[in-house]
């Protein structure tokens, strides 16, 4: 079964500053990657994707993922961070011919004016 | 278009008391999943419906646990009787596509939760 860890419980950066989010998943053969956000009050939005194709994955909200195969990574990053970017944030893997997707514990984004 | 609801957003119930939640996907949806995350862990799958049908509930935490999708719209998760180690929030999500075969997974849309919170 395909599993996901984000090193990271809290990351803090300061608004305007570049981020990184950690993604690393276990999985034997092609992985589906997802990055969802939770705003408070919020449901999880999807922000990107990977499915196959460029490993460079654009998504909403200014974000992009790089897919590493030979690193099991999948970590999702910004040029410059605004404050509204303040939120968690999970990675989540799928597999091919199901919808059980496995999660992530979570980054909680803090942003400092 | 109209997203993935939720409610109650947050329950406070004692310990042995009987909750029901309830999630009404986005309309055409035939997949329907429920996810809880305990606090601080990761968000872990519970059940997933395909209409009325449950396709897959291996993550159901036990028999306390019983989810109803009647006619295929929405559903319900009702905890009976609920104890401490069931607080946490129970997200529900909606697919169109179904799975299966070398299909990839359908993206999943996301309700706002319900915080379930037993004393």
């Amino acid at each position: 079964a395909q599993s996901v860890t984000q090193p990271d419980i809290h990351i803090t950066v300061s608004e305007g500053a570049s981020l990184e989010l950690r993604c690393n998943y276990s999985y034997g053969a092609t992985p589906y990657l997802f990055w969802y956000v939770q705003s408070p009050g919020q449901g999880l939005q999807l922000l990107l994707k990977y499915f196959s194709g460029d490993t460079l994955v654009q998504g909403i909200k200014g974000f992009e993922a790089e897919f590493k195969r030979s690193q099991s990574s999948f970590n999702l990053r910004k040029p410059s961070v605004h404050w509204s970017d303040a939120a968690e944030y999970f990675c989540a893997v799928g597999a091919r011919g199901n919808n059980d997707m496995r999660f992530g514990a979570g980054t909680r984004l803090t942003v400092k004016p | 278009e109209a997203g993935v609801t939720q409610f109650p957003s947050h329950s406070v119930i004692e310990k042995g008391q009987t909750v029901t939640l309830r999630c009404d996907p986005i309309s055409g949806h035939d997949n329907l999943y429920w996810y809880r995350r305990v606090m601080g862990k990761e968000i872990k799958f519970l059940l997933h419906f395909v209409k009325e049908s449950k396709q897959d509930e291996s993550g159901m935490p036990n028999n306390r646990f019983l989810a109803e999708r009647t006619g295929g719209t929405y559903s319900t998760l009702k905890v009976q009787p609920a104890e401490l180690e069931d607080s946490g929030v129970y997200f529900c999500a909606s697919s169109q596509k179904p799975a299966g075969g070398l299909r990839a997974p359908d993206t999943q849309y996301f309700g706002p939760g319900t915080r379930l919170t037993v004393l």
